[in-house]
């Protein structure tokens, strides 16, 4: 069984440095999202990407965050000159083109320090 | 933004007891989906629901899309330990049009006392 993967899984890191995260989606789906997740709170969307194109960004992408998705198969997430309030759980899902229903990785759990 | 009200933050129950959480929104949804998130992972996908009206069981989960689809719930049947844990509802609102993006609730913590 081939899920949603992500790694890394736990991340810790000082305040101004990069991070990368990468998501592996399920592999025939063509739909992959970047959430985040802060204690207590439900899942926040932040961008969508069909195949290679990024179709969606939420005003919660500010300009120090980056996602691309080559070839429309894995993704990545950078996060430029982190800050504290970077500090969360970052999820990524993935869907089939014909439905709504996401599946979700395990997530990356940023510490910024 | 949409938001969605998930109620209720948390419960305490008995071990073989019935569960009842539910979500609202002043915004019609076209899908409803409900979520069990174990502490330090991704959220797991229970139930979809794609019609208004639509009743849904897996296993011992049953959900329901509201008929005015601005609310669903979701019952948990004979609680057993494992069933610990927070749950999501998660809805993509109308509004959003061929938008994709889930809009959370805030989750139910559920608490399953032997």
């Amino acid at each position: 069984d081939t899920g949603v993967s992500q790694d890394p899984r736990h991340k810790i890191t000082k305040r101004g440095q990069n991070v990368t995260f990468r998501c592996d989606p399920i592999s025939e789906h063509n739909r992959l999202y970047w959430y985040r997740q802060t204690l207590g709170q439900g899942p926040e969307f932040l961008t969508y990407f069909q195949n290679e194109a990024q179709l969606e960004k939420s005003r919660l992408l500010s300009d120090r965050f980056s996602a691309e998705r080559p070839k429309g198969s894995f993704s990545t997430l950078e996060i430029q000159r982190t800050e504290q309030g970077d500090s969360a759980m970052y999820l990524c899902a993935s869907s089939p083109m014909v439905l709504y229903e996401q599946y979700f990785g395990p997530g990356t759990r940023l510490t910024v320090t | 933004g949409q938001q969605l009200n998930q109620s209720p933050q948390s419960m305490f129950i008995q071990e073989g007891e019935d569960v009842s959480m539910n979500c609202t929104s002043s915004s019609i949804f076209n899908t409803w989906l409900w979520y069990k998130q174990d502490p330090g992972e991704g959220p797991v996908l229970l139930i979809a629901l794609y019609k208004a009206g639509e009743l849904t069981s897996n296993g011992r989960l049953t959900a329901q899309f509201g008929i005015t689809r601005k609310d669903s719930f979701l019952n948990i049947s004979a609680s057993i330990p494992s069933d610990v844990g927070i749950y999501f509802c998660a809805g993509q609102p109308s509004s959003s049009g061929s938008a994709r993006q889930l809009t959370f609730g805030s989750g139910t913590q559920l608490t399953v006392l032997p």
